[in-house]
């Protein structure tokens, strides 16, 4: 099995500013993915993440908003950029490792 | 469009009683996975369905698997109160909206 650890796992920001979620996975992985999660809301794939490779986002989700770097096999991020109130959300991470899925404890965030 | 749409997306059930709840995909990944989340916490790996006709068990859960239609089903047997949280099913890494399930005494 494969192991990620997600921090921070919780931050509140200022409206405007950056935020930067990292995940540490204890194995090598092809594949990262991220999701957002809103309150009452099921998670949202944001993008898609290979390493060597720029991340693949999905409809409604930009690089401009959400910039994702992929430097090797165990480690990604993703930043939450120019934030407002509407990204208020959990953030997770997640792999592939054989045939499971796992997932990063997630990282509440909440802009003010 | 890839989507994964499950129904319903509210149940309230009583004790004893049982359901099924679906999942219907449009990607052409098979494998399928579903997951509890309990209200504030994290998913829980419920079941990981690998191919055509894979059937399992947990308890009270049982889920299956038919690529040709793109269909999982998560049966319900004699619901539990335990068993009230939200279940989603998960194709190609992409989430369904989630069954609220409510088990009621």
């Amino acid at each position: 099995s494969a192991v990620i650890s997600q921090k921070p796992s919780r931050d509140i920001c200022q409206r405007g500013t950056s935020l930067t979620i990292q995940c540490q996975v204890d194995s090598q992985v092809t594949m990262m993915f991220w999701y957002r999660q809103q309150p009452g809301q099921s998670l949202t794939l944001i993008a898609t993440a290979n390493q060597g490779s720029e991340a693949t986002y999905e409809s409604g989700f930009v690089i401009d908003k959400f910039p994702i770097s992929r430097p090797n096999l165990t480690f990604s991020t993703l930043t939450v950029s120019n934030m407002s109130p509407e990204d208020s959300s959990i953030y997770l991470c997640s792999s592939l490792w054989g045939t499971e899925a796992f997932f990063g404890q997630g990282t509440r965030l909440t802009v003010v | 469009e890839l989507k994964v749409e499950q129904n319903p997306l509210f149940l309230s059930m009583q004790e004893g009683k049982n359901y099924t709840i679906y999942c219907n995909y449009s990607t052409t990944s098979d494998r399928l996975y579903w997951y509890r989340q309990d209200p504030g916490k994290s998913l829980e790996s419920l079941f990981v369905l690998l191919s055509n006709g894979a059937v399992k068990q947990e308890g009270r859960l049982m889920a299956s698997l038919d690529t040709k239609a793109r269909l999982s089903t998560l049966h319900i047997t004699a619901a539990v109160h335990d068993l009230s949280a939200t279940y989603f099913c998960v194709n190609d890494m992409r989430f369904g909206a989630g069954t609220r399930l409510t088990v009621k005494p």
